[in-house]
């Protein structure tokens, strides 16, 4: 089975824009989350989706939201982007209790 | 909601020695403890995971023990190996939600 996949895997963005990253989970997962991986901070959960509702959400601003599609691929998207928004976003495909990261998206907010 | 502490949050060892990392955690309704490893550069893996309702699990060189009482759990890994350096992330699931520590960065040299 082909692994999580994430799209772009690098972003370049100035503050005030908007950005949306795809995620496609393994197949036959139905289940994708997506966590903010930072130094300071590390890996914090921003919210999780399972056919195509929100089952969980972690605490960020509404500035940060997602969706999931029927064939279970997920977008999240930041917007009025600011500084310490510069982070690796990870999205993970879960299989019962297994979460099994993408490779993520590098976002610099200059 | 959920807190994971992790110590130490570095580690240095020879090849050959043992490896400790000790998480605790705070929820008692947690039932999912998965270890991640990370490389420079790199995604979380999935290295080893131990449910609520058992107290060790072994797979090769690496283990983990959970105590439910203490809501103490720990990797522990033997033999170690210059490949073995790296980023561990414990963490503790809720209702899929996971919760990580801060990491450890373990160093073995040869």
């Amino acid at each position: 089975k082909a692994g999580v996949t994430q799209t772009p895997r690098y972003l370049i963005k100035t503050r005030g824009q908007q950005v949306t990253l795809s995620c496609s989970p393994i197949s036959g997962h139905r289940s994708v989350s997506w966590y903010q991986q930072t130094p300071g901070q590390g890996l914090q959960f921003l919210f999780e989706y399972f056919s195509e509702t929100q089952r969980n959400k972690g605490n960020f601003p509404g500035r940060f939201s997602g969706r999931q599609f029927s064939n279970s691929r997920s977008e999240m998207n930041v917007s009025t982007l600011e500084l310490g928004d510069s982070a690796l976003y990870l999205c993970a495909s879960k299989s019962d209790n297994e979460q099994f990261f993408g490779p993520g998206t590098r976002l610099t907010v200059l | 909601g959920e807190n994971v502490e992790q110590h130490p949050s570095t580690l240095s060892v020879q090849e050959g020695d043992s490896a400790v990392i000790k998480c605790t955690y705070s929820d008692s309704a947690s039932n999912y403890f998965p270890w991640y490893k990370q490389e420079l550069g790199k995604r979380p893996q999935l290295i080893i995971d131990i449910r609520s309702n058992v107290g060790e699990k072994k797979d090769q060189r690496i283990a983990v023990t959970l105590n439910k009482t203490a809501k103490h759990f720990s990797l522990h890994i033997t033999e170690t190996q210059p490949e073995d350096s790296a980023v561990y992330f414990c963490a503790a699931s809720i209702k899929s939600t996971l919760t990580f520590g801060k990491g450890t960065m373990l160093l073995v040299s040869p």
